[in-house]
Parts: C-alpha cells; structure tokens; sequence
C-alpha cells in the first residue's frame, strides 16, 4: 500500500544552524506533499506544501524540495531558533487527486539548542 | 472563528463500553478524516469521508466506525473499546478546492 518514510526520527541542532528532514514516498500518483508542525501539547498546522508541478518552494526561513523521479521531498530550515522546536510530520495524497486521504511519515522531533 | 471542535478533550474508560468522540467543523468542509497518532507512528488515518453519507476507510480502521450524516459532524465510535485504542485522536477537515487538513485539538483517550 502507500507508505511514507521519514528520517531522521530525532534531530538536535544549535540555534541559527540548518535543519533538513528527507521523506519518501512510494505512489508515484502521488501530486501533493504537505509539512505540518507540532508543537508540544498542540494540534499539527500546516506550515509549507508543495505540489507535483513544482520543484521548489520558500516561505521565509522554510523551504521544501520535491524530486519526483526519485520520489523524495524535503524540509529545510535555516538560521533555526528556539520556537522552531517542535514534531515535523511530511504527508503525501495517495493517487491523483484530492480524495482527502492523506498519508502521514512518523515524524521527526527537532530540538533547537540555544 | 473558524474551528475543527472535538469532545471530549480527555477521557478515561474501561474496556468493552461504547464511547463517541464527537467533531464538528464551521468551515463548510467536504473532507473530513480521523487520525490517532502514537509515539513513533506518527499520524494514521482511521477513517475520512468526502461528504454526507460517503465514507472509507483509512489505514487503521479496525475497532472504530463512524458516520457522516451532516456535513458539519463526524463522530467516532468505538463499539468495544480495547486498551490498545488508548491513543491521541485528532478530527480534520479540509476542503475540495485544497487539502490542507485543519486539526481539532485532539482527544486523548485511555483505555483500561
């Protein structure tokens, strides 16, 4: 079936370091991929996402990366700070389309050391 | 304000008695889905629905039904609860136009 991997599962960086989480995925169809954060005790929010068509997408400190040959996808964040300590979770839709099924990765938990 | 608003936020039971977790959007949503999330299996899709009266399930079905009679709600049932159903439970809903899932405030539920 559909499947996400994400790694690391836990990642400590010095603040105003980079931080980069690698998901996978395994349906080619496949042609949204969304990151939410968690922050302790709170729900997920989406924070970037990115669709097939696109290879590359910013929002300020986040950016997202999207090799569809290989079927990976990336969040990277730069000059890390204190508030960016959090669960990262990436997430693809399975097949073409919304069919509001969405596949979730296990979540890396970044630690940001002051 | 628009909100994804689910109750109870905690709940404590024992096994085998029925319970509902119910949810509500404002937002006029098609979507809406039900996640548990447990440590190191980060979110799994229990079931989602397109619109009233269509639903499927997800990745983690087993033990839970729900239904879709109004668009605004989606309650969880568990018929007979068992203690590997503890878990935090998150309800959201999104639109058809964009999938960006707006999470409730989760329900953590243990069951002894």
């Amino acid at each position: 079936g559909e499947n996400v991997e994400q790694h690391p599962s836990t990642l400590s960086v010095q603040e105003g370091d980079s931080a980069v989480i690698k998901c996978t995925y395994s349906d080619s169809a496949s042609n949204y991929f969304p990151w939410y954060k968690q922050e302790l005790g709170k729900r997920p929010q989406l924070i970037i996402d990115i669709r097939s068509n696109v290879g590359e997408k910013k929002d300020q400190r986040i950016a997202v990366t999207l090799n569809k040959t290989a079927k990976h996808f990336s969040l990277h964040i730069t000059e890390t700070q204190p508030e960016d300590s959090a669960v990262y979770f990436c997430a693809a839709t399975p097949g073409r389309g919304n069919t509001g099924k969405l596949i979730f990765g296990q979540g890396t938990t970044l630690q940001v050391k002051p | 304000e628009a909100q994804v608003t689910q109750n109870p936020r905690y709940l404590i039971t024992v096994t085998g008695k029925k319970l509902t977790v119910t949810c509500s959007q404002n937002m006029n949503h098609e979507y809406m889905s039900w996640y548990r999330q447990d440590p190191g299996l980060g979110l799994r899709q229990i079931y989602y629905s397109m619109n009233v009266e269509v639903t499927d399930k997800g990745d983690v079905p087993e033990g839970y039904k729900v239904s879709r009679k109004e668009k605004r709600n989606f309650p969880l049932i568990l018929e007979s609860p068992s203690p590997n159903q503890t878990s935090l439970y998150f309800c959201a809903s999104s639109s058809t136009s964009e999938n960006i899932q707006y999470f409730g405030a989760g329900t953590r539920l243990s069951v002894l």
